[in-house]
């Protein structure tokens, strides 16, 4: 099992450019997160989808977009970078959205916003 | 404001030794407390999950402990070996927003020969 894998790795943008950052996970999971870390801040969660077909806002949504594609993939969208987005994404997945069910990270996506 | 603070911000200690890391917190009331290890460049994996009735749990050299009086929960860590070296974070799950978790900005751990 691959467990969480997110594409691209790094990524360098320029100031009003978009992309979509991509995760999957094999572990049959039910909920899925989207979660962004910067210097001397913790963990901040932007989006969630606790089922398949379903998304919700986190502490931090806005100039993001997510879409559910499947029970697999949760995709992150910047349509308009921001220099402030420059950061290091974290895909996440759980067995479901349940209180004590345990978070699955993946290795990050560094995108730097010029 | 729920909040979750850790201490020390960073630590050295020598291969071998004992050390423990602190986390307060303000989030209540909390469904459970979390301690991830985050490796430099790589995504937090768990080491431990507390429901608030817990008072300890274990994983190999890892024992965490929670007072939910004091709200407050520390993690040790014994007989370091250089691979401990990491980013320790303490993370609570809101009782009513169990998908919501607040995270800590972590404590910075090097473990030196």
């Amino acid at each position: 099992n691959a467990g969480v894998t997110q594409t691209p790795k790094f990524q360098v943008l320029k100031t009003g450019q978009s992309m979509t950052l991509q995760c999957a996970q094999d572990m049959n999971h039910n909920s899925m997160y989207w979660y962004r870390q910067d210097p001397g801040m913790g963990l901040r969660l932007i989006y969630y989808s606790a089922s398949e077909g379903t998304t919700d806002k986190g502490e931090v949504p806005n100039g993001y977009n997510v879409s559910r594609l499947n029970k697999r993939e949760f995709s992150l969208r910047l349509e308009s970078a921001a220099p402030s987005q420059t950061s290091v994404y974290f895909c996440a997945s759980s067995e479901t959205s349940g209180r004590h069910y345990e978070q699955y990270f993946g290795p990050g996506t560094r995108l730097t916003v010029t | 404001k729920n909040q979750v603070e850790q201490s020390p911000q960073s630590l050295i200690i020598l291969e071998g030794k004992n050390c423990t890391l602190q986390c307060n917190y303000t989030v209540s009331p909390f469904s459970n407390l979390r301690w991830y290890k985050q490796d430099t460049g790589r995504g937090p994996v768990s080491l431990t999950i507390m429901t608030f009735s817990e008072n300890t749990k274990s994983n190999g050299r890892y024992t965490a402990t929670l007072d939910a009086d004091t709200k407050q929960s520390s993690l040790h860590i014994t007989a370091s070996q250089l691979s401990d070296s990491a980013s320790y974070i303490c993370v609570v799950s809101p009782y009513s927003a169990t998908n919501k978790l607040i995270f800590g900005t972590g404590t910075l751990l090097a473990v030196q020969p």
